[in-house]
């Protein structure tokens, strides 16, 4: 079974850290291409950062651009992202993608169910 | 960088046709995908490159584009198919960057 199991998230204060983790099964985790997308209570959906297959290139949304750091490792079919100098606008829902395809693709396929940060004093 | 646009909701009465839209200026380049958003669920890929549905997606979805405006038509709604709907695509103002739209909640009557 195809399957994306998020985990790290909680509660942490404005501007501190946090490193979540997305664990892949079911699929040839280094053919295809990773993403971050997230979604605030009661708002819409916001992709956050992707990376290709083999880490050779990355992307961030503007809102999370040098506070957020997406890295893959291949050999433990996992997917990561470094959060740092949280703020109270990161409060999200944040679920691991699959990409369509290796190197940035045109949709999303599969998604986890996403693990909860709460950015809060 | 790039912004789509979906109208906020709309309805149907059940067993008939609705077209939902998403506008933007990096449709013009680049293929529309549609996510089903159920409550409390994670999101569902329905539709992909233009007019493309992922195995076990119905055949009552489907997609099309023109200029910057892609669309997801729903023919024959379902009770099931209440729910949010998302577009996105690639970004156009820039490498490795995607957009969601707004998102539309679909009820069906």
């Amino acid at each position: 079974e195809v399957q994306l199991v998020e985990s790290g998230g909680g509660l942490v204060q404005p501007g501190r850290s946090l490193r979540l983790s997305c664990a892949a099964s079911g699929f040839t985790f280094d053919d295809y291409a990773m993403h971050w997308v997230r979604q605030a209570p009661g708002k819409g959906l916001e992709w956050v950062s992707g990376i290709s297959w083999n880490s050779g290139s990355t992307g961030y949304a503007e809102s999370v651009k040098g506070r957020f750091t997406i890295s893959r490792d291949n050999a433990k079919n996992s997917l990561y992202l470094q959060m740092n100098s949280l703020r109270a606008e990161d409060t999200a829902l944040y679920y691991c993608a699959k990409d369509i395809g290796g190197n940035w693709g045109d949709a999303f396929d599969i998604w986890g169910q996403g693990t909860m940060v709460t950015v809060s004093s | 960088s790039s912004e789509l646009t979906q109208d906020p909701a709309v309805s149907v009465a059940l067993g008939q046709t609705v077209r939902i839209t998403c506008q933007g200026d990096s449709l013009r380049i680049y293929y529309a995908s549609w996510y089903q958003q159920k409550p409390g669920q994670a999101p569902v890929l329905v539709i992909y490159d233009k007019n493309n549905r992922p195995s076990g997606i119905p055949d009552r979805f489907s997609g099309s584009s023109s200029g910057n405006t892609a669309s997801l038509t729903i023919t024959g709604a379902q009770a099931e198919d209440e729910a949010d709907y998302y577009c996105n695509s690639r970004d156009s103002s820039a490498n490795h960057l995607y957009v969601f739209g707004t998102g539309t909640k679909v009820t069906v009557l």
